[in-house]
């Protein structure tokens, strides 16, 4: 899972409540990215970050919220407005905006909302 | 939106056979990367060919792709239990900067 934590593993919570997913890299890498899988499905992009203070949204934005105060995290809250937030969610790195680096993964978080 | 395509959703082999996995695409990309994901954790990558590359080889690992058919195979020789895990592909092409995924193919190997 390289140089990328994601704290907690597991997380529940009850339905309405806002939570935050950690995600830290000690890889001294300026892009930064969350995803959300489904079971039995693939990746779908939330929000990414190629520099510090600044973020753009993925494909499936609404109901998330990020910021990039500093280089080596990158938070992701899910907020009440998030219609069906139990997922896996994985944060992952690159070096840079070149497009052949590879992305570096965390461990991932499983979020359960009831 | 998801770029790539993984066919077949589910793949069930015995040890020492091979594993074929392909991949297509719809856009133009710069490159195409293989990832590979054990139950319940993140991804590992692989494996990564430029476009104007045809096959790459990395240890039991050969990987194609032909640009005129939007395509990418996955090929896993002599394979493993320990192999076992969800294969992903990833397009990154110039229109966005950064990759997507497609849904994978579940390998099963049984010892």
């Amino acid at each position: 899972d390289g140089g990328i934590t994601q704290s907690p593993k597991y997380l529940f919570r009850k339905e309405g409540q806002n939570v935050t997913l950690s995600c830290e890299q000690n890889l001294n890498h300026d892009a930064m990215y969350w995803y959300r899988q489904d079971p039995g499905q693939g990746l779908r992009l939330i929000y990414y970050s190629q520099i510090v203070n600044d973020f753009q949204k993925g494909d499936i934005a609404e109901g998330y919220s990020v910021s990039r105060e500093k280089k080596e995290s990158f938070p992701l809250t899910v907020t009440s407005a998030q219609k069906n937030p139990t997922a896996f969610y994985l944060c992952a790195s690159r070096m840079g905006q070149d497009l052949t680096y590879e992305q570096y993964f965390g461990p991932g978080t499983r979020l359960t909302v009831t | 939106s998801q770029q790539g395509e993984e066919d077949p959703q589910a793949l069930s082999i015995q040890e020492g056979e091979n594993a074929t996995m392909n991949c297509s695409y719809k856009t133009s990309i710069n490159n195409l990367q293989w990832y590979r994901q054990n139950s319940g954790r993140g991804l590992v990558h692989l494996i990564l060919i430029r476009s104007n590359e045809r096959e790459k080889h990395s240890g039991r690992l050969r990987v194609t792709l032909d640009t005129s058919k939007k395509s990418s195979s996955l090929l896993i020789t002599a394979s493993r239990a320990a192999d076992t895990a969800s294969y992903f592909c990833a397009t990154a092409s110039y229109n966005n900067n950064d990759m997507r995924f497609g849904a994978g193919t579940r390998l099963t190997v049984k010892p």
